[in-house]
């Protein structure tokens, strides 16, 4: 696609309930980054993947988050009970490599009740 | 030491002044210091970025400085417009990691 799709761009559910969180890179990208922005914060990195694999999961802010990555190309991230300090805009990001320039999807707005 | 200080909160220019934004980080080992703007309820979009082996970067109205001994960079927007109105982020990375973001600055540009 020509850019990073992220779906659903909102969500509201139950404290307690699990979510699923998609991403959809650009085409080509093997580098995929998923953030977490919450209202006045910066961005907070989460996890990213290199293809297929995640070097690096240790922004993952409890073992309720997990995110898997198949085919090098969609990712989803998944928040199992969530909690109301979950509310936050998820921000998947990818790049043609690691550590190249990082495009950035518009996001899924999470709010727990 | 894997933090990006980022100043100020919030920032009001008059329409054709100068905006500055600052930032400044501990680690020395950073190697490339982007900045992203991001307007209500879109992602952040790639601005423009410098590596520290340069001291200056001018895309258009958008000039990064980067001050290697004061482990600072700072963005410059000439002319600011009512369209600049939006929120910017500094970040900084280490080879191998992702991206550390400051916490971002709200600018207004008052016409």
């Amino acid at each position: 696609g020509a850019g990073v799709s992220q779906s659903p761009s909102n969500k509201v559910t139950e404290k307690g309930k699990d979510v699923e969180l998609r991403c959809d890179p650009i085409s080509g990208h093997t580098a995929l980054y998923w953030y977490r922005q919450s209202l006045g914060q910066g961005l907070e990195f989460l996890i990213y993947f290199q293809g297929n694999s995640a070097p690096d999961k240790s922004g993952l802010p409890s073992d309720r988050f997990s995110a898997e990555r198949t085919g090098g190309s969609v990712s989803t991230l998944t928040i199992q009970r969530t909690q109301q300090e979950d509310s936050a805009v998820y921000l998947c990001a990818s790049s043609f490599e690691f550590n190249q320039p990082q495009h950035f999807g518009d996001g899924t707005r999470l709010s727990i009740l | 030491q894997q933090q990006v200080k980022q100043s100020p909160q919030s920032l009001i220019v008059q329409k054709g002044g100068i905006s500055i934004i600052n930032c400044a980080y501990e680690n020395t080992a950073f190697d490339y210091f982007p900045w992203y703007q991001q307007f209500p309820g879109k992602g952040p979009a790639l601005l423009i970025a410098i590596r520290p082996d340069v001291s200056e970067k001018k895309e258009g109205r958008f000039t990064i400085s980067f001050n290697k001994s004061a482990k600072q960079f700072s963005l410059h927007i000439m002319d600011s417009q009512p369209g600049d109105s939006a929120t910017y982020f500094c970040a900084a990375t280490l080879p191998g990691t992702a991206l550390i973001f400051g916490k971002g600055t709200t600018l207004s540009v008052s016409s």
